[in-house]
């Protein structure tokens, strides 16, 4: 079972640079979340989607855009990066409301140097 | 805008000890979830509690939801060292499609 698969699992940017974050799920959940979580810290919103082609901002969306062309991928992009970006990033995904579980992938941790 | 509050932030204690963590809101949630991170990896659902005063145990943790559906509780049992991680709480938002996640316990449990 794969489950929630994110790429990479490492990245060190420099200041300026662009990335895209991969995730991947197989489970054909509705709902996909990105978060970030920095060192000690609980997770932040970041973006999120209930379905193919819709998306909406959490609660620290600047910085960062998404796109869900497919049930299956949800990849975040980073433009200009700086170095406040720097933290462990996190896909989740969940097939519906209603109490359902939220799975996560093994987290990117980013670097912005 | 909703909001949980997680107490303590970190806890160290000894093996055998017991210990409570609590997760706190003044709005109410359609469930609650708990769940560990270890370090390196994404966090794992504990539990799931939906119905105000459910009590649901699992080994030596006991997980309570408030009767009002505004906090929640856990409650691990002669801790041992394969207890320690993060423990977060995420409560189902108004919207549905979110959760909304406490900051987290960091917990330590000494050898």
């Amino acid at each position: 079972n794969a489950g929630v698969t994110q790429t990479p699992k490492f990245r060190i940017l420099k200041i300026g640079q662009s990335m895209t974050l991969q995730c991947a799920q197989d489970m054909n959940h509705n709902y996909m979340y990105w978060y970030r979580q920095d060192p000690g810290m609980g997770l932040k919103l970041i973006y999120y989607s209930v379905g193919a082609g819709i998306t909406d901002k959490g609660e620290v969306p600047n910085g960062y855009n998404v796109s869900r062309s497919t049930t299956e991928d949800f990849p975040l992009r980073l433009e200009l990066a700086a170095p406040s970006q720097t933290s462990v990033y996190f896909c989740a995904s969940r097939p519906t409301r209603g109490g359902t579980e939220a799975f996560f992938g093994q987290g990117t941790r980013l670097t912005v140097v | 805008t909703q909001l949980l509050e997680q107490s303590p932030q970190f806890l160290s204690i000894q093996e055998g000890e017991n210990l409570t963590v609590y997760c706190n809101s003044s709005s109410v949630f359609s469930s609650l979830q708990w769940y560990r991170q270890e370090p390196g990896e994404g966090p794992v659902l504990l539990v799931t509690v939906v119905t105000g005063g459910e009590v649901k145990k699992l080994k030596r943790l006991t997980f309570q939801f408030g009767d009002a559906r505004k906090d929640s509780s856990l409650h691990i049992t002669a801790a041992q060292p394969g207890d320690t991680g993060l423990y977060l709480c995420a409560g189902e938002g108004d919207s549905n499609y979110q959760l909304i996640w406490g900051a987290g316990t960091k917990l330590i449990i000494k050898p």
